[in-house]
């Protein structure tokens, strides 16, 4: 199985910073990446796929980038709102796998 | 809009079988795309668990061995998850999630149902 390593489980940040999550992937997964944000109480709901690509309606702060096995998720002017968990997945192969999640809270 | 839910019992004792039902509205199971179930352990970690796609064919974590079976009554636009010989370790938030089979990721989940495991 191929494992998608978010190394921070915990992140802090303040209103208006912007932020990096990141997540590594245990072989190539060329850019067969989706970024998820879950907040508690929540499913989770789709942000990015294709490493890079943004959902309609994500707004334009939430940005990813990154292939083969190195994968970013940048959160411009961080708001309020965007603190939540952050889960990056892979399918490129199966099984299908998720990282471990990085939970984004303020300072 | 497209809208999945998920229904089922809340408790399972250990040995039974877990029966969810997701059922969509919004689009139809056949047009496209595959219906997936997900579960979400206790301290948040994510884990797919199979799908069964608009043909029917279905695909299944290797990591559920044979415990696993997704089926689909496309008259109702349901599909159905059957989990068997549960054990406390299948304790989770299940969710049911609809995947692109182009972009791969899951563009539409349920709210998802909590099952625990436990006699």
């Amino acid at each position: 199985d191929i494992v998608m390593t978010q190394s921070q489980k915990f992140m802090s940040t303040s209103v208006g910073d912007r932020v990096s999550v990141t997540c590594k992937a245990s072989q190539n997964v060329g850019t067969n990446v989706a970024w998820y944000q879950q907040k508690p109480g929540q499913s989770p709901k789709a942000l990015i796929y294709s490493a890079s690509y943004r959902y309609s309606g994500v707004p334009d702060r939430f940005t990813g980038s990154g292939s083969g096995t190195d994968f970013t998720l940048t959160i411009s002017n961080v708001q309020s709102e965007d603190l939540a968990e952050y889960f990056c997945q892979q399918y490129n192969s199966y099984p299908l796998t998720f990282g471990a999640g990085t939970k984004l809270e303020l300072k | 809009d497209v809208q999945l839910q998920e229904s089922g019992p809340g408790l399972v004792k250990p040995s039974q079988s877990l029966s969810l039902t997701c059922t969509v509205t919004g689009y139809s199971i056949t047009s496209d795309y595959a219906w997936n179930w997900i579960r979400q352990f206790p301290g948040n970690k994510l884990e797919w668990m199979g799908y069964i796609s608009y043909s029917g064919s279905t695909s299944y974590n290797p990591s559920l061995k044979s415990r696993i079976s997704i089926t689909r009554d496309t008259s109702k636009n349901q599909f159905f998850l059957q989990l068997n010989s549960v054990t406390t370790e299948d304790t989770a938030t299940y969710y049911c999630a609809r995947r692109g089979i182009t972009t791969g990721a899951m563009d539409y989940w349920g709210q998802g149902t909590s099952v625990t495991v436990s006699s």
